[in-house]
C-alpha cells in the first residue's frame, strides 16, 4: 500500500539555524499538508498546499516558515531561523488522489526536530 | 471555527474487553468528515476509522466502530476485544467538506492503556 515518507526521522539543530524537512507524499495525491505536535500537546495544522501554492496556513506558519514542491515527488518545509519553541514532531500528510478515500489525509511517520 | 473536545485524558481497558472513547465537536456546518487516528509510542499517526456526516450509518472497521450522533455533535469510538497493540494515544479529528484540501482539526487526545 502506498505511504507517505519523511526524512530525516530525527534532526537536532542549533537555535538560529535553518532546517529543511522533507516529505514524499503518496504519488497520485494532489493536496499536501504539514502539521506539528509539540510533546504532550495536540496535533496542530501548519499549512496546506495545492497546485503549487499555499491554500491555507495557520497563525503558527509565519515568515520563518516556507513550503515548496521542488519536483514532482518531494514536498519540503523550511524553517529559516529555528527557535527553541520549534522543537516538535513535524508530520507531513497528503490527500486528494483518485481513490475511494480521497478525502482522507494519510500521514508520514514524522520528523522529530530538536532545537538546542 | 470548529473545535474538537476529548474529555477523557486517559482510559484503561482489560485485554479482550470493550472500551469507548468519547469525542464531541462544535461546528455550524452540515457536511463534514470525522476521523479517529491512533498514535502509538512511535508517534506515527495511523488512520483508524472515518465517518461522513451525511451518512446515518455508523462506520465500522473490524474491531473498531463509531457511534455518530450528529444532532448531539458526538463521535465516540468503540474498540471491541481490546488487544495489547491497541495501546496508544487516540485523536479525534474534524474536517470540513466545504472543499478539497481542508485541514484537520484535532482534539487533545486520549491515552488508552490495555491491561493484560
Amino acid at each position: 500500500e502506498p505511504e507517505v515518507t519523511q526524512t530525516p526521522s530525527h534532526q537536532v539543530t542549533q537555535m538560529g539555524q535553518e532546517v529543511i524537512l522533507r516529505c514524499v507524499p503518496i504519488s497520485n495525491h494532489l493536496y499536501f499538508y504539514w502539521y506539528r505536535q509539540i510533546l504532550g500537546q495536540k496535533v496542530e495544522f501548519l499549512v496546506s498546499f495545492y497546485n503549487n501554492e499555499i491554500s491555507e496556513k495557520s497563525e503558527i506558519f509565519d515568515d520563518q516558515f516556507s513550503v515548496e514542491r521542488p519536483d514532482g515527488s518531494n514536498f519540503t518545509l523550511k524553517i529559516r531561523s529555528t527557535k527553541l519553541e520549534d522543537s516538535a514532531m513535524y508530520f507531513c500528510a497528503s490527500s486528494g488522489g483518485h481513490t475511494y478515500r480521497r478525502e482522507t489525509q494519510y500521514f508520514g511517520p514524522g520528523t522529530r526536530l530538536l532545537v538546542l | 471555527a470548529q473545535t474538537v473536545t476529548q474529555s477523557q485524558p486517559e482510559m484503561s481497558v482489560q485485554e479482550a474487553e470493550t472500551v469507548t472513547l468519547s469525542c464531541t465537536y462544535d461546528t455550524s456546518e452540515s457536511d463534514y468528515y470525522l476521523f479517529w487516528y491512533k498514535q502509538p509510542p512511535s508517534r506515527q499517526m495511523i488512520l483508524v476509522i472515518r465517518q461522513e456526516a451525511y451518512k446515518q450509518q455508523n462506520a465500522t472497521e473490524n474491531r473498531f466502530s463509531v457511534n455518530f450522533q450528529k444532532a448531539a455533535k458526538s463521535f465516540s469510538l468503540k474498540i471491541s476485544d481490546s488487544q495489547l497493540g491497541d495501546a496508544a494515544m487516540y485523536f479525534c479529528a474534524y474536517r470540513s467538506a466545504a472543499e478539497y484540501g481542508n485541514k484537520l482539526v484535532f482534539g487533545a487526545g486520549t491515552i488508552l492503556r490495555v491491561k493484560s
